[in-house]
């Protein structure tokens, strides 16, 4: 798997756009781009993956570049429960089997009221 | 709906000790996963399970041994823990190409 570069760390206002960056220049064309976030002594939890398209859901929105060569996550209205660390994460989709997932150091958001 | 649901949430081992942490889902996922997670660093994989029945190793599988019980369930076993098996331990489990979805995990200290 794509290996990814993210900042140690980041700050965000309370109410304001978190915007992420996310650099995985050595990406290939079947590697999606999956963002996760882990709020402090809790597991993993999922916020959205894509490929090439820019995606939205109820949390988060993802905006990859045309070349696929990084990624930004925008939380649109960061709130305090927003602090965690944030991992993008590069990930195969394989014929069927399992496939571990590649965790950097991830990003430490940090909202400030 | 449970999810991942891991046991125990806290354990203190002994060096030499061994111990089994479980994993269940309710999702009826086919894959599942251990991974282990050291102070201020991202998880890495242990072993996983594609289906029923099926194991393989992971990044850092040295000192555990796993088994897969059912579609539902998942074991890491340390058969001899050791001081550098002091970690955060998180169950995983997943279809194929699908978001995997984590327990809360174990905080296991070996002293």
């Amino acid at each position: 798997d794509a290996k990814t570069t993210q900042p140690p760390s980041m700050d965000c206002a309370e109410g304001r756009a978190a915007n992420l960056p996310c650099n995985h220049s050595t990406i290939s064309g079947n590697e999606y781009v999956y963002w996760y976030r882990q709020i402090h002594s809790q597991g993993p939890q999922y916020i959205i993956h894509g490929l090439k398209n820019n995606e939205t859901n109820e949390m988060a929105s993802l905006i990859i570049t045309e070349d696929r060569k990084s990624s930004t996550l925008i939380l649109p209205h960061a709130t305090l429960r927003d602090t965690a660390v944030y991992y993008c994460i590069v990930r195969v989709h394989s014929g069927g089997g399992a496939d571990g997932l590649t965790f950097g150091k991830g990003t430490h958001l940090i909202i400030q009221p | 709906n449970a999810g991942v649901t891991q046991t125990p949430k806290f354990q203190v081992l002994k060096t030499g000790q061994s111990m089994t942490l479980q994993c269940a889902q309710d999702m009826n996922h086919n894959s599942m996963y251990w991974y282990r997670q050291d102070p201020g660093m991202g998880l890495r994989l242990i072993y996983y399970s594609a289906s029923e029945g099926t194991t393989d190793k992971g990044e850092v599988p040295n000192g555990y041994n796993v088994s897969r019980l059912n579609k539902r369930e998942f074991s890491l076993r340390l058969e001899s823990a050791a001081p550098s098996q002091t970690s955060v331990y998180f169950c995983a489990s997943s279809e194929a190409n699908q978001p995997q979805h984590f327990g809360d995990g174990t905080r296991l200290s070996i002293l």
